[in-house]
């Protein structure tokens, strides 16, 4: 069973382009979360969901960024029109069912390096 | 909402030395609590979890943690540490309901050096 593949690992972007990440879940996940790592400021949440649906949207900046997980294909991390501030790792996450609902654990891809120029 | 701090951001050990972990949580309900293991340019790979039952966890490359509900806090003990665990290590709580994610601390950096 393949891990969560996110992809690509390494991204750079000029500003004002558009960033686009992706993330696979692990077989039999249908919940997705994904975190941005900034040095000495550990994990921020940005955004749950599950299939098609937003659960939570709360760590997401206002502007710019948006995330979908369609009924097919991989979870996407949309933002646009970069800003140098958007450099980071980004992490996706995902699980069987919710970690609040059974506490079961998320599992880490290995992130993508957004570098904005 | 929940929270998680871990009280040092780094800490530097001397292999085969004890080590513990700081972390203590804020939550308005029950909670469940996770550490998480990150080594260099990787994923964050999990190393134990408290979801109900003895307040001592077991996890893997032999650490372990105390949940103490009455202290909110959740520490993570190594009797004797390896240069392989110098890596940074992140304490997460999600609460006890459906449509919560799991929340992490801003990690401790642990150094074991020879």
């Amino acid at each position: 069973n393949a891990g969560v593949m996110q992809n690509p690992r390494h991204l750079v972007r000029r500003r004002g382009q558009e960033a686009r990440l992706r993330c696979s879940p692990m077989k039999g996940h249908s919940h997705v979360y994904w975190y941005r790592q900034l040095p000495e400021e550990g994990l921020k949440f940005m955004v749950y969901l599950q299939k098609e649906n937003i659960i939570d949207e709360s760590g997401m900046p206002k502007e710019r960024f948006s995330a979908e997980f369609p009924k097919e294909g991989p979870s996407i991390l949309r933002i646009q029109q970069v800003v140098r501030g958007d450099s980071a790792a980004y992490f996706c996450a995902s699980s069987p069912s919710g970690t609040g609902s059974s506490g079961t654990e998320a599992f880490f891809g290995q992130g993508t390096r957004l570098t904005v120029v | 909402a929940q929270s998680v701090t871990q009280l040092d951001s780094q800490v530097p050990v001397f292999e085969e030395a004890p080590v513990e972990l700081r972390c203590n949580y804020s939550s308005s309900v029950s909670v469940y609590l996770f550490w998480y293991v990150q080594y260099p340019n990787q994923g964050l790979q999990l190393l134990l979890k408290y979801l109900s039952g003895s307040t001592l966890v077991k996890g893997i490359n032999g650490f372990e943690a105390e949940f103490n509900k009455s202290q909110t806090s959740f520490h993570l003990r190594k009797p004797s540490v390896h240069i392989s665990d110098t890596a940074e290590y992140f304490c997460a709580v999600s609460e006890r309901q459906a449509g919560t994610a799991l929340i992490f601390g801003k990690g401790t950096t642990l150094s074991v050096s020879s």
